[in-house]
C-alpha cells in the first residue's frame, strides 16, 4: 500500500523568506503523480502544485517550486518570498497513474501547519 | 465557472440519526471523490465514482455509502451516526478518469451530539 509521510507538523517563516516543506512517499509503483495541497481557515483544499513522477524537471508555480527525488521518494515544497496569505495546512498527497487502473483517489500525509511572521 | 457545491455546510444530528450530504461536481466533471477529515485520522478516502459506478471504496463501515447520479452529482449517507463519525466531509471533482487537477469543494461539517 502506497503511504505519504510529513515529518514536520508545524513550521514557521518570516514573511518574504524561504521555506521548504519535507513530504517522503512510499509506492512500489512507477507511475504516479504528487500533488501539493494547501487548506486555509475556510478548509477548501487548493490545489498548489503537482508533479509527475515520468518528468525528471521539478515542477514550479510563480512563488512554489518542488524538489522531487524519485530515487529517494521524497517530494519538498519549497515556498519562496513567502506571504502572510501563505499560512495554511500544507498536505502532500499521492495518487496512482493509469497503468492498472484510472483513478482520482489521493492518499494524504497528516499535513504541515505553516505560520507566517509578519 | 462554478465550482464545487457541497450541501449542506454544516448540520447537527443524533447519535443513532442519518445523514445524507450532497455534492454539483464542476460542469462538465464525471469524477467525484469523498474523504473524511478529523484530527485524529486526518484526511482519508471514502469512496470514488465515475460515471455513476463507484471505482475504489476506503476502509470505512457499510453504514458509510454513497452513489452518483446520471448528472454526475453525488451523494453520501452514512447511517445510524456515531460520536466518531463527527468530521468535515469534502468532496473533490475531475474531468478525466485520472485527472490531474483535482478541484475540492469548502465540505460539509457534521457533528454527532
Amino acid at each position: 500500500a502506497q503511504t505519504v509521510t510529513q515529518s514536520q507538523p508545524e513550521m514557521s517563516v518570516q514573511e518574504a523568506e524561504t521555506v521548504t516543506l519535507s513530504c517522503t512517499y512510499d509506492t512500489s509503483e512507477s507511475d504516479y503523480y504528487l500533488f501539493w495541497y494547501k487548506q486555509p481557515p475556510s478548509r477548501q483544499m487548493i490545489l498548489v502544485i503537482r508533479q509527475e513522477a515520468y518528468k525528471q524537471q521539478n515542477a514550479t508555480e510563480n512563488r512554489f517550486s518542488v524538489n522531487f527525488q524519485k530515487a529517494a521518494k521524497s517530494f519538498s515544497l519549497k515556498i519562496s518570498d513567502s506571504q502572510l496569505g501563505d499560512a495554511a495546512m500544507y498536505f502532500c498527497a499521492y495518487r496512482r497513474g493509469g497503468y492498472g487502473g484510472a483513478t482520482n483517489k489521493l492518499i494524504f500525509g497528516t499535513g504541515t501547519l505553516l505560520a507566517v511572521q509578519p | 465557472k462554478a465550482g464545487v457545491t457541497q450541501t449542506p455546510r454544516y448540520l447537527i444530528k443524533t447519535r443513532g440519526q442519518q445523514v445524507t450530504l450532497s455534492c454539483s461536481p464542476i460542469s462538465g466533471h464525471r469524477s467525484v471523490s469523498w474523504y473524511q477529515q478529523t484530527p485524529g485520522q486526518g484526511l482519508q478516502f471514502l469512496f470514488e465514482y465515475f460515471s455513476e459506478t463507484q471505482r475504489n471504496k476506503g476502509n470505512f463501515p457499510g453504514r458509510f455509502s454513497g452513489r452518483q447520479f446520471s448528472n454526475s452529482r453525488s451523494e453520501m449517507n452514512v447511517s445510524t451516526l456515531e460520536l466518531g463519525d463527527s468530521a468535515l466531509y469534502l468532496c473533490a471533482s475531475s474531468l478525466e478518469a485520472a485527472g490531474n487537477t483535482i478541484y475540492f469543494g469548502e465540505g460539509s461539517w457534521l457533528t454527532v451530539v
